[in-house]
This record gives C-alpha cells, structure tokens and sequence, in this order.
C-alpha cells in the first residue's frame, strides 16, 4: 500500500529554537498534504491543508507564522514550528492525498507522528 | 466548532464478542465521515461513509451512519485479538478534508 514516511519521530529542542518536521509520500504523488496536531488525551485537530506549489491554508487559531509550511514538491511537505515554546509540544501528524486517484476516503495516507517536546 | 465525539473511549472484550463503537459528529458543511484503526502510529483507513443509512461491510466490520441524528457506529463481529487498536472517526468537510477527529476508542480483545 501507499506509504508517508514522516520524520523524525521524535525530537527534543529548546524553547526558542525552530524545528522541522518532513512528511514524504513514498510511491505516490502528493498535490495536497494535511497536518494535524494532536494534545495529551485530545483529537487529532487540522492545523493546515498544505498544497503543491502555493501557499498553504491554516485553520483558524492557527498561527501561520509559527508553523511555516512548504510544500515544493509533489512528494514532500515540511512543517517548521518557529521559536518553540514548552506549549507546542504535542504530537504532530501529517497525511497525503493520492493525486492519482478519484476521491474515494481511502486516498488519504498518513505518516507514523513526530512527538516534539520543547524543553 | 466543528467537533466529533466517540464513545466509548477505551473498551476490553474477549475474543468471540461483538462490539459497537459510536461517533457522534457537529461538522460545518459536513460531507462523510471516516473511520480509521490504529494500531501502532499511522491510521488506517477503513470506510468512508457519505449517504446515511447504508450499510458498508468489510469482513467482520461493518459500519452505518445517520445523517438526521449525526452519529455513526462501527460494529466489529467475532473479534480477534488482531482486532486491538484505536478506532478513530473523524468528519470532513465539503472539500473533502478530514477536518476533525475524535479521540478514539482503545478496543483491547484478550483471549
């Protein structure tokens, strides 16, 4: 089946810093990637619908600033969380749409989770 | 706020039994619901229902959602111990986008 690889799965950094988070889809082309969040014992919540070649589309609340996506090719999707503070810590999770493919519910792929924890 | 509720939230059966897992959804512009498993990281996908009263089967699973009350329940036949994971529904929207998801139900089968 298609396979998202996402990394890393895990990643410590300081408050301050900005870290990166990658999310490739493996055997298939990607024109939209979606990234998620998930808090301690929360739902998994939209953050941004990240598109090939133009800018992504964040969901309300969600600072656009902070969370800087890119999405440059048709297989890859990067999340990078900005001056990271010890409240972005959560579980973030990405998937990928087929492009190929009609539509179907099982044309969304998503990738294993990075855990970040800013210390 | 678009939000999606499922109950119970964790769940122990032996092996043999039937289960009922329930997912209750307040979606702007809804359009279907999915249902996912997830048994070590990566959700996997399992139906995707969009018409309410029509029933999607797959083996042992079968799933049915009501469009007027906005739930849907996912019945699990002759669990096996393969069958522990977290299920996890979640509505998306007119585009087509899983908007939101539940917090899923831990369904643990023991023998």
């Amino acid at each position: 089946g298609a396979v998202v690889s996402q990394h890393p799965s895990w990643v410590i950094c300081k408050s301050g810093t900005s870290v990166k988070i990658e999310c490739r889809s493996l055997d298939f082309q990607a024109t939209t990637m979606f990234w998620y969040r998930q808090f301690p014992k929360q739902s998994l919540m939209l953050m941004a619908t990240s598109n090939e070649g133009s800018k992504a589309t964040y969901e309300q609340g969600v600072e656009k600033d902070k969370f800087l996506i890119n999405h440059a090719s048709l297989t890859l999707s990067t999340l990078t969380v900005t001056s990271a503070h010890p409240e972005d810590s959560s579980f973030y999770i990405c998937s990928a749409r087929d492009s190929g493919r009609v539509w179907d519910g099982n044309t969304i792929y998503f990738g294993e989770g990075s855990w970040l924890t800013v210390v | 706020e678009d939000k999606v509720v499922q109950s119970p939230l964790s769940l122990v059966v032996h092996e043999g039994d039937t289960v009922t897992l329930n997912c209750s959804y307040e979606v702007t512009n809804f359009r279907s619901l999915l249902w996912y498993k997830q048994e070590k990281k990566a959700p996997t996908f399992l139906f995707m229902l969009t018409s309410s009263g029509i029933e999607k089967k797959s083996g042992r699973l079968s799933s049915i959602l009501d469009k007027k009350e906005l739930f849907s329940i996912l019945n699990i036949t002759a669990t096996q111990t393969g069958d522990s994971a977290v299920y996890l529904c979640a509505g998306t929207n007119s585009g087509n986008t899983p908007l939101v998801f539940g917090k899923g139900t831990r369904l643990s089968v023991i023998a």
